[in-house]
């Protein structure tokens, strides 16, 4: 059965330096989702992102983040200069057609700033 | 603005008990989605269950059950005959209907621990 991947599945920086989190979505796939979750709390959108660019962003998401689908598989998530704020559970998720309404979620990249 | 309400914060209940939680979303709109999700220790999201607002059926999956009311805002969700292995975080859901931009708004969700 396909899934969504995320890799690495924890990752540990320094406070300032850049991350890259990396996500393969499910291949015919066509609607791609970044999802946060900091330590005990709600999972929070973050950014859609369809036909080669975004379709919308949440007020967390600000100029220190971007995402880009690179390659036509890989979907990523950059953080430029990390905060200690910005250590949490990052999800990768994927939609089919429109009208669809169902998410796969990946199992999540771990984010620790130090 | 969407918003989902899931007040209970945690829950206890001893193996065998039957479990309820509670769900209140808002919306503006009249086509949406609600969605469970079930969060192991393990940290995944673990999908249960999706139901579109035009479709207010119960839906029974095992010792799982979901009662939609339109009426009241309200998506519940009951557990029956409880089991240690349900004990997770679970999380409800909102889709508001936007094509190309179909993002979930979760509820804080409630923590329900089962005793053995």
């Amino acid at each position: 059965e396909p899934e969504v991947t995320q890799t690495p599945s924890h990752q540990v920086t320094q406070m300032g330096q850049e991350v890259i989190l990396r996500c393969v979505p499910i291949s015919n796939h066509l609607y791609f989702y970044w999802y946060r979750q900091i330590l005990g709390q709600k999972v929070e959108f973050l950014v859609s992102f369809y036909n080669n660019e975004i379709s919308e962003k949440s007020e967390i998401f600000d100029d220190q983040f971007s995402v880009e689908r690179p390659d036509g598989s890989n979907f990523t998530l950059k953080i430029r200069s990390t905060k200690l704020e910005d250590s949490a559970m990052y999800f990768c998720a994927s939609g089919g057609r429109t009208g669809n309404y169902e998410q796969f979620f990946g199992p999540g990249t771990r984010l620790t700033v130090l | 603005a969407q918003k989902v309400t899931q007040a209970q914060t945690e829950i206890s209940v001893v193996e065998k008990e039957d479990v309820t939680l509670d769900c209140v979303y808002e919306t503006r709109d009249t086509t949406y989605y609600l969605f469970w999700y079930k969060q192991p220790p393990s940290g995944e999201l673990v999908f249960l269950i999706r139901r579109n607002s035009f479709d207010e059926q119960n839906e029974i999956s095992g010792r799982y059950s979901w009662n939609f009311q339109k009426s009241t805002s309200s998506f519940n969700f009951t557990i029956t005959a409880s089991q240690v292995v349900d004990s997770a975080v679970y999380f409800c859901a909102l889709s508001e209907a936007n094509f190309g931009n179909e993002k979930l708004t979760f509820g804080t969700g409630t923590r329900l621990t089962i005793i053995p």
